[in-house]
């Protein structure tokens, strides 16, 4: 099984930072990594699909980049809606295995 | 409206099974592979099954290979998953989501059904 790895795992900012977030897979996935942001209490939602395309109707504040094992997500201007939990996926092979999520939290 | 909706869950006992329903509606069922995700109680996502949208093809993650069967009803627009010999561990929210096969992401989600397994 391909094992994804996030880091940081949480992290505080302030509204207007700029914040990155890594995803690691444990072997080559190309570009087959998913983006998934999640508020509590509700399902998540997906923002970037192939490593760098933005779902229709997401801000674009929030990009994506990376092939092959790293991949980094970025919130360029951190809003206060976008206090939530990240969570990476690769689906270049079954079982599509998620990493454990990194909470983006109020400074 | 596209709209998944869950429903089936609930308090099981150990080693008993559950039969978790999920209504579409708002799109053509029939063309897309649909999944299931779960979520532990304050934990991270976890995906658990796959169905083609012929049922031809159908993948599970280990953790529920040999326990847990989907399956789909086109014609009614419904897709199932029958949870056997459950245990603690399986208490979770349980998600439906359509695939944008494509590119295989899931971008629309039920709001979730609870499955609760305690004695």
């Amino acid at each position: 099984d391909i094992q994804m790895t996030q880091s940081p795992s949480s992290l505080s900012a302030s509204v207007g930072d700029r914040v990155t977030i890594t995803c690691r897979a444990s072997q080559t996935i190309s570009n087959s990594l998913n983006w998934y942001q999640q508020k509590p209490g509700k399902a998540p939602k997906v923002l970037i699909y192939a490593a760098s395309t933005l779902q229709s109707g997401v801000p674009s504040r929030f990009s994506g980049s990376g092939s092959g094992t790293d991949f980094t997500l970025t919130i360029s201007s951190l809003q206060p809606e976008d206090f939530a939990t990240y969570y990476c996926q690769q689906t270049y092979s079954t079982p599509r295995t998620f990493g454990q999520g990194t909470k983006v939290e109020i400074k | 409206e596209v709209q998944l909706v869950e429903s089936g869950g609930g308090l099981v006992k150990p080693g008993g099974s559950l039969r978790l329903s999920c209504a579409a509606s708002g799109f053509t069922f029939s063309s897309y592979i649909m999944n299931w995700v779960r979520q532990a109680p304050g934990k991270g996502l976890e995906w658990l099954s796959s169905i083609s949208s012929s049922s031809s093809y159908i993948y599970y993650a280990d953790s529920v290979k040999g326990r847990f069967t989907i399956s789909r009803d086109n014609a009614g627009n419904s897709l199932y998953l029958q949870m056997n010999s459950l245990r603690a561990e399986d208490t979770a929210v349980y998600y439906c989501a359509r695939d944008r096969s494509a590119y295989n992401y899931m971008d629309i989600w039920g709001k979730g059904t609870t499955v609760t397994v305690s004695s």
